[in-house]
């Protein structure tokens, strides 16, 4: 399995509260990406980062942040949860855009 | 941007049937398209992909094929089998800039024994 990590693994927050959630690679990957996955939807692209300090939005950014100061970290932020932020979230990793994606084992994130 | 839908949103076959899954794209620049396999309880997995340049690519039981022309391409399942059982994603890139993968909503695939 690629060498990913996502921190912690199950979260219950109350709404208003910050909440960051973190992803770790050892594989020297250069992209990092941020889904969220609800029923329905399937995955969506939250944000999404192709170098240290490089990061773009996603399809539904909207309440949230990113922050990728060194290759093998990167941070979700949500500032103000809210339920509608309940969701089972993914970091993901690639070599480059167009090669596998591996996906870390996943957040489940709820907002009360 | 790219649009990516993905049917059926569930399909349940006898084990030992075959299984289809199509999905369409509306960019006609797009050239990589993947196929994962999520789970209950992972992440999702890549099972295969298939780049613009060729038509069909198989693996064992599994194969994509591709209609540039169309827009469109879909994943083959053959001799299911109940470990088949999963939602299955597609997904469309071009390859130009940083554009990211783009994901159907997916396939929840039930092989009934």
């Amino acid at each position: 399995d690629a060498g990913i990590t996502q921190s912690p693994r199950h979260k219950v927050t109350e709404t208003g509260t910050p909440v960051t959630l973190r992803c770790h690679q050892t594989e020297n990957h250069r992209y990092m990406y941020w889904y969220r996955q609800d029923p329905g939807h399937g995955l969506r692209l939250i944000h999404y980062s192709y170098g240290v300090k490089d990061t773009d939005k996603g399809e539904v950014s909207d309440g949230y942040s990113v922050s990728r100061s060194k290759t093998e970290d990167f941070l979700l932020t949500l500032e103000s949860a809210t339920s509608s932020q309940t969701s089972v979230y993914f970091c993901a990793i690639s070599f480059d855009r167009v090669y596998e994606q591996y996906f870390g084992p996943g957040t489940r994130l709820t907002v009360t | 941007g790219e649009n990516v839908e993905q049917h059926p949103s569930t399909l349940s076959v006898q084990e030992g049937d075959s299984a289809v899954i199509k999905c369409t794209y509306s960019d006609s620049a797009s050239n990589y398209f993947p196929w994962y396999k999520q789970e209950l309880g992972k992440g999702p997995q890549l099972i295969i992909d298939i780049r613009s340049n060729v038509g069909e690519k198989k693996d064992q039981r599994i194969a994509v094929t591709l209609n540039k022309t169309a827009k469109h391409f879909s994943l083959h399942i053959t001799e299911t089998q109940p470990e088949d059982s999963a939602v299955y994603f597609c997904a469309a890139t071009r390859n130009s800039g940083n554009t990211p993968l783009v994901f159907g909503k997916g396939t929840r695939l039930s092989v009934i024994a």
